[in-house]
């Protein structure tokens, strides 16, 4: 069956530091990967997605690439700021069915001033 | 452009107790799907509703059920409430002609079963 794998948390950075939080899946077929936020009290946002091998989702600095050879999509982003402090979830959807994602179990990120 | 609407935003019940949590689809979404998380965890699917119908249900117990309006609107119930119940329920809609793959997300309703 499909499966998400993330990075344990939480991961504490300093404000402009660089960001990685690593994502890897196991699915049958060419699924659809994506990126989502939670923060605090709230429900998900979709952070970013793509659907195809090598494409790269981006958005408010964030991106992460489709790796079919290393079924990765990690995710990144060059400075990050005490706003960007929350939980971030890699999931994946199975385009031959239902749509139906498959998440991970989140990452948690804590960026200190 | 209304994104995804959940009420009540907290909720707390006894054990025992019935619930009921409601949620309006983005405009233009025709399937909505629950989601339970639990502190700390991934959102688990309990079940999906299109045209009326559950369309797809996760590992949950018959203790939870729904139904969607032909709005496109659902409700989430959920029968002799647990202590394990208490998380955060989560809809999302999403649409299905045209094979869109992207679920959004409502904020969720905070359950707590004491």
């Amino acid at each position: 069956g499909n499966s998400v794998t993330q990075m344990e948390g939480p991961v504490t950075l300093s404000e402009e530091a660089f960001l990685t939080i690593n994502c890897t899946y196991t699915a049958t077929g060419y699924p659809s990967l994506f990126w989502y936020v939670q923060y605090p009290g709230e429900g998900l946002q979709l952070l970013l997605k793509a659907t195809k091998a090598d494409d790269k989702g981006s958005n408010k600095g964030f991106e992460a690439t489709y790796r079919k050879e290393t079924t990765s999509f990690h995710l990144e982003k060059g400075s990050v700021q005490v706003s960007d402090s929350a939980v971030y979830f890699c999931a994946l959807s199975d385009r031959g069915g239902s749509y139906i994602p498959t998440f991970g179990r989140g990452t948690s990120l804590i960026v200190h001033p | 452009d209304a994104g995804v609407t959940q009420s009540p935003t907290h909720l707390i019940k006894t054990r025992g107790q019935q619930v009921t949590l409601r949620c309006s689809p983005k405009s233009g979404h025709d399937t909505v799907s629950w989601y339970q998380q639990a502190l700390g965890q991934g959102p688990q699917f309990i079940f999906q509703y299109y045209e009326e119908e559950e369309r797809q249900r996760g590992n949950f117990p018959d203790r939870f059920s729904g139904h969607q309006f032909p709005n496109y609107s659902s409700e989430l119930n959920v029968n002799a409430l647990l202590l394990g119940d208490s998380a955060l329920y989560l809809c999302a809609s999403q649409r299905t002609s045209g094979n869109t793959d992207t679920q959004y997300f409502g904020p969720g309703t905070r359950l707590t079963v004491l």
